[in-house]
């Protein structure tokens, strides 16, 4: 099973609403990440879980939230996004970089 | 810190007609260069990577990859192209022993019938 899987695939929430993002593998991948993407531009990293710890941020706002629960899961936790923080959010995961997975990506949507 | 340059923002191309995407990294002691592919409404899909031997990699679906440290580029060929290779590629490196992959701004593949 090579699949890093995202829910949801889409996501409207108002600038007061706290969501989540999820994700998952079972490739037994140490390292998994959290990406953001603009339309039309390439993904941005956000952040990066290494062994289960949090090992690099972007400086990332702080209304972005993550949370590594065990090694096949990740979690972005949202709140009080503004519309600018409309993107696609991609998650991926890997072993020694050598080849990263990507889930299909969540589209948010803030309003 | 490693950036990507990818020249060209759209490639468009007639179908069965050759394409190459051009990129270049900033120089680094060791890197690995890797090619993806993303659909529209997808996420990436690894094309191919070089890490390290031979310098000529190549794609299960016809795409190739040349790298050449002494103008660090990495730049992305086909030599006949389908109206299904019609995707936004992107190419990307990695410092040895980060877990940073820095992507390109991107090239756009538009292949027209």
């Amino acid at each position: 099973d090579t699949e890093v899987i995202q829910t949801p695939k889409h996501l409207v929430m108002g600038m007061t609403n706290k969501k989540s993002l999820k994700c998952e593998q079972h490739m037994g991948h140490r390292a998994m990440y959290w990406y953001k993407q603009k339309a039309k531009k390439p993904p941005e990293l956000m952040f990066v879980y290494s062994y289960e710890k949090l090992s690099i941020n972007e400086s990332v706002p702080s209304r972005f939230s993550p949370e590594c629960p065990n090694s096949s899961l990740l979690n972005l936790h949202l709140h009080a996004l503004q519309p600018e923080d409309s993107a696609l959010y991609l998650c991926a995961s890997s072993q020694d970089l050598i080849e990263a997975f990507f889930g299909q990506g969540t589209r948010l949507t803030v309003v | 810190a490693q950036s990507v340059t990818q020249l060209d923002s759209q490639v468009p191309v007639f179908e069965e007609a050759p394409v190459e995407l051009r990129c270049n990294y900033s120089s680094s002691v060791s890197v690995y260069l890797f090619w993806y592919v993303q659909y529209p409404n997808q996420g990436l899909q690894l094309l191919l990577k070089y890490l390290s031997g031979s310098t000529l990699v190549e794609s299960i679906n016809g795409f190739e990859a040349e790298f050449n440290k002494s103008q660090t580029s990495f730049h992305l060929r086909k030599p006949s192209v389908h109206i299904s290779d019609t995707a936004e590629y992107f190419c990307a490196v990695s410092d040895y022993g980060t877990d940073k992959l820095i992507f390109g701004t991107g090239t756009r593949l538009q292949v027209f019938p």
